[in-house]
């Protein structure tokens, strides 16, 4: 089983819509979640951060569930700009330094 | 601008050579992170560093691989003997010192291809 896994997508969705992406991750240990947003062939930029309560930024919503080790990302009224890729990120265990990238998930918003 | 630099952008070489790519983190941040992502798949973790001090390397980083951060500022990344499957974006990060400062900033990456 992978440490972080995502669903690649694509997710095709029409301007407007409302889309969301989990993630699962293995290591109950781990501390620190995000979520980084990549255009093809850039590098990733971060996007939010990930915390117990949840956490919200304008159209995007974060969510973080420890019980089942899922986040959760929910993007509203989703923008022709929002496409991109969307990377889940863990930080795996206190006292490491070491982060864990999901694969990402495809998003294309449609005109 | 005040981001991460990388250098060189793009690199093209010939098997078995030699490489080397220079990161410039963000001044006031002493923690330092390389990573390797190639098509498809989300970035790989290689090695960290704390001011000068390298405190983890993963497993992916064979002994053709050796990273530096000499004086704590900039980084380098040599890879000896190159091979095909080396081809890849080379990604260099920094984040902030302190407790609960662990949001990383990418530079623009390093793209490897080895002919």
């Amino acid at each position: 089983r992978k440490e972080v896994e995502q669903d690649p997508g694509p997710f095709n969705v029409p301007e407007g819509a409302t889309v969301a992406f989990n993630c699962t991750y293995s290591n109950s240990a781990s501390q620190s979640f995000f979520w980084y947003r990549q255009d093809c062939r850039k590098e990733p930029k971060l996007l939010m951060s990930v915390y117990s309560s949840g956490n919200e930024d304008g159209r995007f919503t974060a969510q973080l569930n420890r019980a089942s080790q899922y986040i959760s990302l929910l993007i509203r009224d989703s923008k022709l700009s929002d496409s991109a890729t969307y990377l889940c990120v863990v930080r795996a265990v206190s006292g490491t330094y070491k982060y864990i990238f999901g694969t990402g998930t495809r998003l294309k918003v449609l005109a | 601008d005040t981001g991460v630099s990388q250098d060189p952008r793009h690199k093209i070489t010939k098997r078995g050579q030699n490489v080397t790519f220079r990161c410039d983190p963000i001044s006031e941040h002493n923690r330092l992170y390389w990573y390797r992502q190639t098509l498809g798949q989300g970035p790989e973790f290689l090695t960290y560093f704390q001011n000068e001090a390298q405190l983890e390397k993963s497993r992916l980083l064979s002994d053709r691989f050796s990273a530096e951060r000499p004086k704590g500022s900039f980084s380098t990344l040599e890879i000896q003997r190159t091979e095909q499957g080396d081809s890849a974006m080379y990604l260099c990060a920094s984040s902030l010192p302190g407790q609960g400062s662990y949001e990383q900033y990418f530079g623009p990456g390093t793209r490897l291809t080895v002919t």
